[in-house]
């Protein structure tokens, strides 16, 4: 069974840091495309960021709200996905999901999705 | 960016009735990179439909989606008590993903 468990979420002043971790389990992780997803209270999904397996080159994409901000990362050894957030805006408040990427090179799309951490940035 | 635009923004329908849920992107888009998510309170999505017609495994076939070029489709072809919720399209392209604002299912 495949399982995304998200962490590190929590309340941070704007200006700060926070670290998101993704714990996977039940599918290979290390040929998996993951990406980030956030949704803010009572909005819709945004899109976050989108890292590849190393085997395709381990690139990374961004949202342009988060491009030079949030660095998205991986340790295969370890099954675990990462979201390194810098210089949080309150707008950043949201709760961040991890999904796998399925369907690559043809129709991809997130098939799992993880329970959602939540990111408050007030001060 | 290419923008997505879901409606209606609200669809109030009975329980066993059809439901038609539309998604417009602001240019074309391959039907191959649009999926649907279904939503409930307090819950992570989940993945309806990928390719703008294959259902994801364990999807109900009362769920179908088409379209092609900037009109995308989701239908519930009988409403189930467990199908009211948020349904978020998607689309793929140029290296980033887009989501439309969602559509909420109530019942009437």
């Amino acid at each position: 069974e495949v399982q995304l468990v998200e962490s590190g979420g929590g309340l941070v002043k704007p200006g700060g840091s926070l670290r998101l971790s993704c714990a996977a389990s039940g599918f290979t992780f290390t040929n998996a495309w993951m990406t980030w997803v956030r949704q803010a209270p009572g909005k819709g999904l945004e899109w976050v960021g989108r890292i590849k397996s190393k085997t395709d080159g381990g690139t990374t994409d961004y949202a342009a709200p988060v491009k030079g901000s949030f660095t998205i990362s991986r340790d295969d050894s370890k099954n675990t996905l990462y979201l390194q957030m810098n210089s949080l805006k309150t707008e950043d408040t949201a709760v961040y999901y991890c999904t796998t990427v399925g369907g690559v090179g043809s129709s991809p799309h997130f098939d799992y999705w993880g329970q959602g951490t939540l990111v408050t940035v007030s001060s | 960016e290419i923008v997505l635009t879901q409606s209606p923004g609200t669809l109030s329908l009975s329980p066993g009735e059809r439901a038609t849920l539309s998604c417009r992107a602001s240019q074309s888009v391959s039907s191959s990179y649009v999926s649907w998510y279904q939503q409930k309170p307090g819950q992570a999505p989940r993945l309806l439909i990928y390719g703008a017609s294959s259902r994801a495994t364990g999807i109900p076939d009362r769920f179908s989606g088409s379209g092609s070029g900037t009109d995308f489709t989701l239908t519930i072809s009988r409403l189930e008590p467990e199908d009211f919720a948020v349904y978020h399209c998607q689309q793929y392209g140029s290296s980033s993903y887009t989501f439309g604002q969602g559509t909420k299912l109530e019942i009437k």
